[in-house]
């Protein structure tokens, strides 16, 4: 049990420029959790898998952000044209089906600076 | 319908004092809660979580929850404050119709002192 890895662990970007982050969730882990979190707040849900299904998108998720998980392994979250607003912490989580309602492993985050 | 209010987002006590970090939630079925905390630059590590079968299940390094549904609390104590508990605590509420989704409060930062 390795956790769960976030990649990178910082990203700088230009208005307008497009980003994708990665995690790798903890191997046995069915469901797969993606969350924001802005200074001063706590995490906002965005999105979650289970297996390689989108099973919800929180409003939070415009259309420039896109997550995948396409063999129910890693997951990937796009953003397109990215904003100032955009700015934040990212943060993915894993668990098992059955232990959804019991919390979640999260990784490190990726800090997205918007400049 | 959930929602979680963290009381104080600063707290600050003396090493070896009681901590006290205050959580009331509002759910419409019964809830599951949870305590974690987030070091600078980290994710949050699940410090202990309390189900609605009324099962506790604590965590570690020495936090217990003060749950009264009355009141709709879950606060976190721990009767002997380490330096190396400085860090920001977050309160979260879920239930078995969420999917597992967690709605978060906006987290207390606790400060040590010497």
């Amino acid at each position: 049990d390795t956790g769960v890895s976030q990649d990178p662990r910082h990203k700088i970007t230009k208005r307008g420029q497009n980003v994708t982050f990665r995690c790798d969730p903890i191997s046995e882990h069915n469901r797969l959790y993606w969350y924001r979190q802005t200074l001063g707040q706590g995490p906002e849900f965005l999105t979650y898998f289970q297996n390689e299904a989108q099973l919800e998108k929180s409003r939070l998720l415009s259309d420039r952000f896109s997550a995948e998980r396409p063999k129910g392994s890693f997951s990937t979250l796009e953003i397109q044209r990215t904003e100032q607003g955009d700015s934040a912490m990212y943060l993915c989580a894993s668990s098992l089906f059955l232990d959804s309602n019991y919390g979640y492993t999260f990784g490190s985050g990726t800090r997205l600076t918007v400049v | 319908a959930q929602s979680v209010t963290q009381l104080g987002s600063h707290v600050s006590v003396s090493e070896g004092a009681l901590v006290l970090l205050r959580c009331n939630y509002s759910s419409s079925v019964p809830p599951y809660l949870f305590w974690y905390v987030q070091y600078p630059n980290q994710g949050l590590q699940l410090l202990l979580k309390y189900t609605s079968a009324a099962t506790l299940v604590k965590g570690i390094t020495g936090f217990e929850p003060e749950f009264k549904k009355s009141e709709t609390s879950f606060h976190l104590t721990k009767p002997s404050a380490h330096m190396s508990d400085a860090a920001e605590y977050f309160c979260a509420v879920s239930d078995r119709t969420n999917a597992g989704k967690s709605t978060f409060g906006d987290g207390t930062t606790l400060t040590v002192k010497p």
